[in-house]
């Protein structure tokens, strides 16, 4: 079984910039996860979605931060316009209906300069 | 927003020492997650806690909920270079939704 894919691993913006992040969860799983992960702390979420409607975003800075489900599989979030505190590490989870168990994909580490 | 305190946040031991983390919440959980992640990684789902007073197992690796549901543990014998990491409790509120809270964490640093 595919993991959750994220791309792109790396970016690096000067602040006020645009940056789009994208996931692709696990063939299947309806429910995603983005979380934002500053370095030395826990994952923080960002918005959860169940299947393409949003079930929670109530974390999410949304004067600056968008994310969308459209077909209810793969992800993008949207910062715009980025400032220095965005920098952090991007993590895309998904999770299948009437499990618990989050799958992690290797993350999007963004650096805002 | 709500942060979960884990406390060590840090912990250096001697391989072959034992190593526990402490995780605490305010209110009442319908359930607790642990989850490992190593330096470089994303976290990576060990075991999860649902009934009040719950231990399990994983090998070296114990796992408690508290008798509450408020407090787990989790407690590594004989801590090997392999558990280097950072360990991350996340919380389930009993809201219904499955919207996890992770804990601040604990780094364990294992020395030869």
């Amino acid at each position: 079984e595919a993991g959750v894919a994220q791309s792109p691993r790396y970016k690096i913006i000067e602040k006020r910039q645009s940056v789009a992040f994208w996931c692709n969860p696990i063939s299947g799983h309806a429910t995603l996860y983005w979380y934002q992960q500053i370095l030395g702390q826990g994952p923080k979420l960002l918005i959860q979605f169940q299947n393409n409607g949003v079930v929670d975003d109530s974390q999410l800075p949304k004067d600056r931060f968008s994310a969308e489900r459209l077909k209810g599989v793969d992800s993008t979030l949207k910062i715009q316009p980025a400032k220095l505190e965005d920098s952090a590490v991007y993590l895309c989870a998904s999770r299948n209906s009437g499990m618990e168990t989050q799958y992690f994909g290797p993350g999007t580490r963004l650096l805002v300069l | 927003g709500q942060q979960v305190m884990q406390i060590p946040q840090y912990q250096h031991v001697q391989e072959g020492e034992d190593f526990t983390t402490y995780c605490n919440s305010s209110t009442t959980l319908s359930n607790i997650q642990w989850y490992k992640q190593r330096p470089g990684g994303h976290p990576v789902f060990l075991i999860q806690l649902v009934k009040s007073g719950e231990v399990k197992k994983q090998k070296r690796l114990t796992f408690q909920f508290g008798e509450a549901k408020k407090n787990s543990s989790l407690h590594i014998t004989a801590t090997q270079t392999t558990d280097v990491g950072t360990y991350f409790c996340a919380l389930r509120g009993a809201s219904g939704t499955y919207k996890y809270i992770f804990g601040t964490g604990t780094r364990l640093k294992v020395l030869a």
